[in-house]
């Protein structure tokens, strides 16, 4: 069965500086993998997301990710934050060869921009 | 406009009561679900459908049911037998429900019990 870990439960930055969220899956097959974001009260938006090919993935609102296989790692970056960016963010794998996508969520990391 | 609403956006609940949440999708989906979010614990999966007439249990099916008998709604009851039920309910959608498909999410229901 697969998991994720989102390393860090809370990141506090100030505005226009770079951020990094961790995260680290396990998994004995290969991966599908995932970064939601979400809003206060609200659901969660797609950011961005690796299916195969290139390795570094570019999403929406400047922010981009990287699969390192030999890390099991797919951490978010962005190089310079705004106050807007402050949300939660979730890390989440679908492990191939499941028989319906079955998506597996990390705990969260909430972002917090100060200005 | 494309998109999956849920109804209402609040809803408190007497111990003891059943209580049904609403979620629609005119995506043209076919498979749906529903999550449960806990602070600090993300988000885990209650029940799935990936077609019409057919639903699987999640991870913490216990004390819910669902159905899905039309392809844009699968409603989801939340029973006197959930004995933590105070929690955000996410519904989501996907096109064909195998993977890797995205799931796009509704808003949420934020069900509170008094």
């Amino acid at each position: 069965a697969q998991s994720v870990t989102q390393l860090d439960s809370q990141v506090p930055v100030f505005e226009e500086a770079p951020v990094e969220l961790r995260c680290n899956y396990s998994s004995s097959v290969s991966v599908y993998l995932f970064w939601y974001v979400q809003y206060p009260n609200q659901g969660l938006q797609l950011l961005l997301k690796y299916l195969s090919g290139s390795t570094l993935v570019k999403g929406i609102n400047g922010f981009e990710a990287e699969f390192n296989k030999s890390q099991t790692s797919f951490h978010l970056r962005k190089p310079s934050v705004h106050i807007s960016d402050t949300a939660e963010y979730f890390c989440a794998v679908i492990a191939g060869g499941t028989s319906y996508g079955k998506l597996t969520f990390g705990q969260g990391t909430i972002l917090t921009v100060h200005p | 406009d494309g998109g999956i609403t849920q109804s209402p956006k609040y809803l408190f609940r007497k111990e003891g009561q059943n209580v049904t949440l609403s979620c629609e999708q005119n995506l043209n989906h076919d498979a749906m679900y529903w999550y449960r979010q806990d602070p600090g614990q993300g988000l885990r999966l209650i029940y799935y459908s990936q077609i019409v007439n057919d639903f699987q249990k999640g991870d913490i099916a216990e004390g819910y049911s669902v159905s899905r008998e039309k392809k844009e709604s699968f409603p989801l009851t939340v029973t006197s037998a959930q004995k933590n039920p105070t929690a955000f309910y996410l519904c989501a959608s996907s096109s064909r429900g195998g993977f890797p498909d995205t799931q796009y999410f509704g808003p949420g229901t934020r069900l509170t019990v008094l």
